[in-house]
């Protein structure tokens, strides 16, 4: 399976610890980004990265989480001191370009915080 | 404020029937469509796109259709299958000016399909 392989596939954490997301897109797409589902709504766009380089991030909270997509490895999103209110499906995409380009989306990772 | 808007929470259609799935958006900047097909516990699948250059697109028992100057966009499914069965969202990009890959997403539309 070539598609979009994000880890792992569920992740339960307790108040205050980290949680890291790691995605690795289609062989040879170098854009990932990263949503977020809340229950009963749609996707919410929260980052765009290019290899080593955050492109929009525009839909991240600016504290507590940050994302990057190094030259080698899979893309992470972090999630420090994690909250309730974080609990949710992450989903990771990726697209061979920017523009006008079907974005291909992994599983995601369902995030509980307990 | 949504930008993207499926007003029809659910719809359940007969085996072999059409099923309409409709999304409106706000935005007159938005210039790329696209709807996915989301099962549960699983990611969403790309469908179809449109330009907004363009007024229909076609790919096999699937066509969407975007009007303009009503900003409002339909995917028709035809003939609907069981296996169609699942959440279908729209989404929108913003364009140019913004990030492509920044998609404005609906809440999702539940269809249905009896055999």
């Amino acid at each position: 399976n070539a598609g979009v392989m994000q880890n792992p596939r569920h992740l339960v954490r307790r108040r205050g610890q980290e949680a890291r997301l790691r995605c690795s897109p289609v062989k040879g797409h170098s854009h990932v980004y990263w949503y977020r589902q809340l229950p009963e709504e749609g996707l919410k766009f929260m980052v765009y990265l290019q290899k080593e380089n955050i492109i929009d991030e525009s839909g991240m909270p600016k504290e507590r989480f940050s994302a990057e997509f190094p030259k080698e490895g899979p893309s992470i999103l972090r999630i420090q001191q994690v909250v309730r209110g974080d609990s949710a499906a992450y989903f990771c995409a990726s697209s061979d370009r920017p523009i006008n380009s079907p974005l291909h989306f992994g599983n995601g990772t369902r995030l509980t915080v307990t | 404020d949504q930008q993207v808007k499926q007003n029809s929470p659910s719809l359940s259609v007969q085996e072999g029937r059409i099923s309409i799935l409709n999304c409106d958006y706000t935005n007159s900047m938005f210039d790329y469509f696209l709807w996915y097909k989301k099962y549960p516990a699983e990611g969403p699948t790309f469908l179809i796109s449109i330009s907004s250059i363009k007024d229909k697109n076609e790919d096999g028992r699937f066509t969407v259709f975007l009007n303009k100057s009503a900003k409002h966009l339909s995917l028709h499914i035809v003939p609907s299958q069981p296996g169609d069965s699942a959440v279908y969202f729209c989404a929108a990009s913003p364009g140019y000016g913004g990030s492509q890959g920044n998609l404005i997403f609906g809440k999702g539309t539940k269809l249905s399909v009896k055999p």
